[in-house]
């Protein structure tokens, strides 16, 4: 069976752009969740959803936004691109109500 | 403020000991914890859990040890395989908002060597 697949895998921007992430999870699971890691640091957790719907937000600014598709899969969005959030950006899904939650491989973003 | 820590941030061990890391929390509102191994240029994998109402759990080489009083949790892998080496993260999940949010440490670089 597939894993978590993300896309692209690498990707620059230049300050002030906007950027979009993909993310599609493991058959039959339908929540998604979007971190973010640094160099040094553990992944830090920006958005989950569930059946398309929010359930958690990060304590990430209104420039990062989120959402599920009914086939499950999900994009990030980040606006207004700071050099601070060049960071490797991973994905995770899991079937929902339960703790164990399986990571994509990352999209590194890079930002200029 | 760090809510999981990982205050090693690298151990080296003997292909055929045990290594042991651990993790501490502040926040006892965690009622799940977990393990996750990452390779550079990977995402990170899953590896063990344990729920709050437990103190062990055992799956082939791992075995995660919880002491919810001290707010302690460690892994043990035995015996250690050089395969093994990679950066292990601690994450623990936080109920509070109906989310499944986890809170992951720093992490702890593993090497183990021939």
């Amino acid at each position: 069976d597939a894993g978590v697949t993300q896309s692209p895998t690498h990707l620059i921007k230049t300050r002030g752009q906007h950027v979009t992430l993909r993310c599609s999870p493991i058959s039959g699971h339908k929540s998604v969740s979007w971190y973010q890691q640094v160099l040094g640091q553990g992944p830090q957790f920006i958005f989950q959803y569930y059946e398309k719907e929010e359930r958690g937000r990060g304590n990430f600014p209104d420039r990062f936004s989120a959402r599920q598709f009914p086939n499950y899969s999900s994009e990030l969005n980040v606006n207004a691109l700071l050099l601070g959030d060049s960071a490797l950006y991973l994905c995770a899904s899991s079937f929902g109500g339960y703790n164990e939650q399986f990571f994509g491989p990352g999209t590194r973003l890079t930002v200029l | 403020d760090q809510q999981v820590k990982q205050n090693s941030p690298s151990l080296s061990v003997q292909e055929g000991r045990i290594s042991i890391l651990n993790c501490d929390y502040t926040n006892s509102m965690f009622d799940y914890f977990l393990w996750y191994k990452k390779y550079p240029a990977e995402g990170p994998t899953f590896l063990i859990s344990i729920s709050s109402i437990k103190d062990k759990n055992e799956d082939g080489r791992f075995t995660v040890f919880l002491n919810k009083s001290a707010k302690h949790l460690s892994l043990h892998i035995v015996p250690s395989q050089p395969g093994d080496s990679a950066v292990y993260f601690c994450a623990a999940s936080d109920p509070q908002g109906g989310s499944e949010k986890l809170v992951f440490g720093k992490g702890t670089k593993l090497t183990v060597n021939p």
